[in-house]
């Protein structure tokens, strides 16, 4: 699976969109990237994923970029409740190895 | 949809002891997950199941872990003979085949603390 670079940390006030980048150049054409949170002592929470075009849940929207080297997660309004660490992760499609490979993630603290 | 249970959901043992940890699935999820994760770290792959075949286990998975699912439901994560660095979280995720992308999702996990 492809490696993931993410900010260590990041700050979004209370109520602005929070926009967690993820650089992901080494991904192949049958990779997803999928998202997931952390909120402290509870386990990860899936947040959305996608292939090639963006994609949008009631949690977030996730923009990929044309060439797929890179990503944005979008939560639209940011609460107190979106402090998590959030992580990318890629993953190959339908192959025999189905672990998902966690990096360190992003740390995002949501300001009152 | 209750979503994945793992009991118990904290865990305090002397070393040398033997704990079993319980994750039962999503119903009708068919695929079963065990991660490890360590303080401040990400979530580590342990083992996978499909239905009740165990298909692959990590290098993490030392001759001291084990894990079953009998029926293709509930699994159970052993651990004998424990150890200080076995103190970790002990995380469940449970996933249904749906094409390409079957999602993985966690349970609440299970805190080990090794006296």
């Amino acid at each position: 699976d492809a490696k993931t670079t993410q900010p260590t940390s990041m700050d979004c006030a209370e109520g602005r969109a929070a926009n967690l980048p993820c650089n992901h150049s080494t991904i192949s054409g049958n990779e997803y990237v999928y998202w997931y949170r952390q909120i402290h002592s509870q386990g990860p929470q899936y947040i959305i994923h996608g292939l090639k075009n963006n994609e949008t849940n009631e949690m977030a929207s996730l923009i990929i970029t044309e060439d797929r080297k890179s990503s944005t997660l979008i939560l639209p309004h940011a609460t107190l409740r979106d402090t998590a660490v959030y992580y990318c992760i890629v993953r190959v499609a339908d192959t025999g190895r189905r672990a998902l490979t966690f990096g360190s993630g992003t740390r995002l603290q949501v300001q009152p | 949809d209750t979503g994945v249970s793992q009991n118990p959901r904290h865990k305090i043992t002397k070393r040398g002891q033997n704990v079993t940890f319980r994750c039962d699935p999503i119903s009708e999820h068919n695929r079963l997950y065990w991660y490890r994760q360590t303080l401040g770290q990400g979530p580590e792959f342990l083992t996978y199941f499909q239905n009740e075949a165990q298909l692959e286990k990590s290098r993490l998975l030392s001759d001291r872990f084990s894990a079953e699912r009998p029926k293709g439901s509930f699994s159970t994560l052993e651990i004998q003979r424990t150890e200080q660095g076995d103190s970790a979280m002990y995380l469940c995720a449970s996933s249904r085949t749906s094409g390409d992308s079957d999602t993985q999702y966690f349970g609440p996990g299970t805190r080990l603390t090794v006296l």
